[in-house]
């Protein structure tokens, strides 16, 4: 079965501060793995994604996240927080090869100090 | 593309009142999703949808839930009878390729 952990249910961080939100997953399949973002009262938007290319993905924003195999992970990281990264972010695998039905994890709420 | 568009944005009914939630799909995409999600919970797939033909319905939580997709540009959700239980945000995604595009969602709130 396929799964993800988010290990942090909520991360604080001071604005210009780096980000790092955790993610690990597991999969039957070559995984294919993404990150949302949710800002309060508003639909997920897409952030990046990862499908068996590039290991280290560019997202929107000034995210990035690196797949690592031998670690299962796909850690989110931004070099400098600003206030409107105040969000929940969710890590989602695909659960089956034939891309359907997400696998989301619990996510992790990040908070950007002033 | 105006993206995925859901209505109402809003719902609050009573207890036993039936609720039906649209979803109208970006164009051109043939995989559509309904989610929701709750503070427990978090986000739950109810049941997605391929060509219109329902594909995996396990995560419908009970019968008082259906959902149809009589064309491509068009999706809904009911439950009949709402329960208190029942209120959370509902979500509807489209599927181009293995990207999901989201709704704005429906906030339900049954009382």
């Amino acid at each position: 079965a396929q799964s993800v952990t988010q290990l942090d249910s909520h991360v604080s961080v001071s604005e210009g501060t780096p980000v790092l939100l955790r993610c690990n997953y597991s999969s039957s399949y070559s995984p294919s793995l993404f990150w949302y973002v949710q800002h309060p009262n508003k639909g997920l938007q897409l952030l990046l994604k990862y499908t068996s290319a590039a290991t280290l993905v560019k997202g929107i924003n000034g995210f990035e996240a690196e797949f690592k195999k031998s670690e299962t992970s796909f850690h989110l990281t931004k070099p400098s927080a600003h206030m409107s990264d105040a969000a929940e972010y969710f890590c989602v695998v695909i659960s089956n090869p034939y891309g359907q039905n997400f696998v989301f994890g619990p996510g992790t709420r990040l908070s950007v100090l002033p | 593309d105006a993206g995925v568009i859901q209505s109402p944005r809003h719902e609050v009914t009573e207890m036993g009142q039936e609720v039906t939630l649209r979803c109208k799909p970006i164009s051109g995409h043939n995989s559509l999703f309904w989610y929701r999600q709750t503070m427990m919970r978090g986000l739950e797939l109810l049941i997605y949808f391929n060509n219109n033909v329902p594909i995996d319905d396990s995560g419908m939580p009970e019968d008082r839930f259906s959902a149809k997709m009589p064309n491509a540009s068009f999706s809904t959700l009911k439950i009949q009878p709402s329960e208190p239980r029942d209120s959370a945000v509902y979500f509807c995604a489209s599927e181009q390729g293995t990207e999901q595009y989201f709704g704005p969602g429906t906030r339900l709130t049954v009382t």
